[in-house]
């Protein structure tokens, strides 16, 4: 199975900062990677697709990058209602695997 | 607008049984893959089964294969995860969600597995 490693875990960060989450694969994966974005008590919510691929309403301070293993989303310019969970999770191969998680707050 | 509902969800007791359901509005459901993911209380994704456009393959995780069945009905836009030999630690939110990369998702049924 390829394990999915998400960092950090949890951060804080204030409105406007530039914020990056990583997420690396224990094998390549090419681009076969998302990100989701949950809030407590709610679904998750598709961010990107293709590693890149930005899903349709979803605002333009969020970006994905990377290829192979290791892939980063960004978040530009932090907005209050950013805070929540963010998962990555590989659809390269199954099983399909989700990283563990990275918890955003805002300062 | 791609639309996923679940239903089926709630409480069983260990060893019992309960199907899950995924209506769906908005695409064209025969066209596309469908998942169940989970999530435990208070704890991260997991990934619990796939099925083909046709249905004709399916994928499941090691920690439910053998025991969950996922199925779907094309003619009435609707997906089916049934549960069987169920566990405490199958306890979790389950959801339905569209495509490799899982989107939609629906609100998710709850399943609460305890005696």
């Amino acid at each position: 199975d390829i394990q999915m490693t998400q960092s950090p875990s949890s951060l804080i960060a204030s409105v406007g900062d530039r914020v990056t989450i990583t997420c690396r694969a224990s094998q390549g994966i090419s681009n076969y990677l998302a990100w989701f974005q949950q809030k407590p008590g709610k679904a998750p919510k598709s961010l990107i697709y293709g590693a890149s691929s930005l899903q349709s309403g979803v605002p333009s301070r969020f970006s994905g990058s990377g290829s192979g293993t290791d892939f980063t989303l960004t978040v530009s310019s932090l907005q209050p209602e950013d805070f929540g969970t963010y998962y990555c999770q590989q659809y390269n191969s199954y099983p399909i695997t989700f990283g563990q998680g990275t918890r955003l707050e805002i300062k | 607008e791609a639309q996923v509902v679940e239903s089926g969800g709630g409480l069983v007791q260990p060893g019992g049984s309960l199907r899950l359901s995924c209506e769906v509005s908005g695409f064209n459901f025969k066209n596309y893959a469908m998942n169940w993911v989970r999530q435990a209380p208070g704890k991260g994704l997991e990934w619990v089964s796939i099925i083909s456009d046709n249905g004709g393959s399916t994928h499941y995780a090691d920690s439910v294969k053998g025991r969950f069945t996922i199925s779907r009905d094309n003619s009435n836009n609707t997906l089916f995860l049934q549960l069987s030999s169920l566990r405490a630690e199958d306890t979790a939110v389950y959801y339905c969600a569209k495509d490799l990369w899982l989107d939609p998702w629906g609100q998710g049924t709850l399943v609460t597995v305890s005696s």
